[in-house]
């Protein structure tokens, strides 16, 4: 089946640290989300690219849909505690199809 | 906007037990919920689709009768595990798509913990 390829899977940044991760596939995506979860919570959509090569921010959140459609990128500028947690990148495959696959994850560790 | 209720938050039972998860999406109308499953440390997996008023989709590997699912309105659904037993402990999270939305919106999640 279809899969996302995450990394990194763990970070360990000092605070006010920039972080980026990034997600791969062999499959092109027509919808590409990024999600936080944090302990004992379901998953918070942070941003949601739909078409390729869209650059979108919310804050301190910067996430990029592939110009290939394959691919994505999260950036987070000048990191806090707060940030702290596990992100998800997920993606659709096609407008027609409900379902979103998801990557195994980054957890992100922030060092005081 | 978008806020999905999950209840309970959590839940221990004896082995055997049938227990009945809902999902309600508390401002927006769900055409479809998700129903995923999450092991510690580990990314969430597609249990089964549903839309209002039809049955659910299940993914492979699921039991429709161990996972009953009802998707009755279109502001909730719910997940019935049948005769729960240790090894369906886990940690449930529903979602809910709007009708104009391409995104899910995620409950808080279900600890089911089977003694």
């Amino acid at each position: 089946g279809q899969q996302l390829n995450q990394s990194p899977q763990s970070m360990f940044i000092q605070e006010g640290e920039d972080v980026s991760m990034n997600c791969t596939s062999s499959s092109i995506f027509n919808t590409w989300l990024w999600y936080k979860q944090e302990p004992g919570e379901g998953p918070v959509l942070l941003i949601a690219l739909y078409k390729a090569g869209e650059l979108t921010s919310n804050g301190r959140l910067t996430a990029q849909f592939g110009i290939t459609r394959k691919d994505s990128f999260l950036n987070i500028s000048a990191s806090i505690p707060s940030d702290v947690g596990i992100y998800f990148c997920a993606g659709q495959l096609s407008w027609r199809d409900d379902k979103i696959i998801f990557g195994k994850g980054t957890r992100l560790h922030i060092l005081p | 906007g978008a806020v999905v209720s999950q209840h309970p938050s959590w839940v221990i039972c004896k082995s055997g037990t049938s227990v009945k998860i809902e999902c309600r999406s508390l401002d927006f109308q769900a055409t479809t919920m998700f129903w995923y499953r999450q092991f510690p440390k580990q990314s969430l997996m597609l249990m089964a689709t549903s839309n209002e008023g039809s049955k659910a989709t299940y993914e492979q590997g699921v039991e429709k009768d161990k996972f009953l699912i009802n998707h009755a309105s279109l502001t909730l659904s719910t997940l019935t595990v049948t005769s729960a037993h240790p090894e369906d402990s886990s940690f449930y999270i529903c979602s809910a798509r709007g009708v104009f939305e391409q995104g899910q919106h995620f409950g808080d999640g279900t600890r089911l913990s089977i003694l």
